[in-house]
């Protein structure tokens, strides 16, 4: 079972920065936190991840509070195309293990 | 550089019926991983290979479902006979794989949408 909880929709305006949380209380010293989003008939695509500090990278921001039991996954200025499904997934080594994936957040961005 | 490769990209069988599903991972990856999307829900890992090895099948169906990577490049996946339930899209990942310093991320082909009838 996925050890993460996300809300199962959200709704952001164009332009503006899309915030999506994840809960994930269970997690462990040396597990991730990964984030994947999925557009529709597309197969999953990589985010971003982290350990303990918050990372940014071209595509977006993770911020990971200091107990380590929740994260937020920050789009800057969301885009229709960022209208996807978004996975938050806690994981020993992504690229070495498989990934236990939730239902995710459908995230829908207006115009 | 090309991504992970998938064919057929759809599929409809009837059930009872076998149907086999290709994978061609990126180049160099030496993890290959086989998922299963049921509609509405989030991929599930049915298979974890290393090379041409299997590390991880204890979310496969092994009374109907089989997989291999033989030569540790392509990879097939398997299914008979296929049953209602079975209707999901397959999807295909590599890795750079565990032995790989700066391996974390999962790259998925597109997917094969079945639909056993």
């Amino acid at each position: 079972d996925a050890k993460t909880t996300q809300p199962p929709s959200m709704d952001c305006a164009e332009g503006r920065a899309a915030n999506l949380p994840c809960n994930h209380s269970t997690i462990s010293g040396n597990e991730y936190v990964y984030w994947y989003r999925q557009i529709h008939s597309q197969g999953p695509q990589y985010i971003i991840h982290g350990l303990k500090n918050n990372e940014t990278n071209e595509m977006a921001s993770l911020i990971i509070t200091e107990d380590r039991k929740s994260s937020t996954l920050i789009l800057p200025h969301a885009t229709l195309r960022d209208t996807a499904v978004y996975y938050c997934i806690v994981s020993l080594g992504g690229g070495a293990d498989g990934l236990t994936f939730g239902k995710g957040t459908h995230l829908i961005i207006q115009p | 550089e090309a991504g992970v490769a998938q064919s057929p990209r759809y599929k409809i069988i009837e059930k009872r019926q076998s149907v086999a599903f290709w994978c061609n991972p990126i180049s160099g990856h030496a993890t290959l991983y086989w998922y299963q999307q049921i509609l509405g829900q989030g991929p599930k890992l049915l298979i974890q290979f290393q090379n041409n090895g299997v590390v991880d099948d204890s979310q496969l169906p092994k009374d109907r479902f089989s997989a291999e990577r033989l030569k540790g490049v392509d990879s097939t996946l398997k299914i008979q006979p296929a049953k209602l339930e079975d209707s999901a899209v397959y999807l295909c990942a590599s890795s750079l794989g565990s032995f790989h310093p700066n391996s974390y991320e999962q790259y998925f082909g597109p997917g094969t949408r079945l639909t056993v009838t």
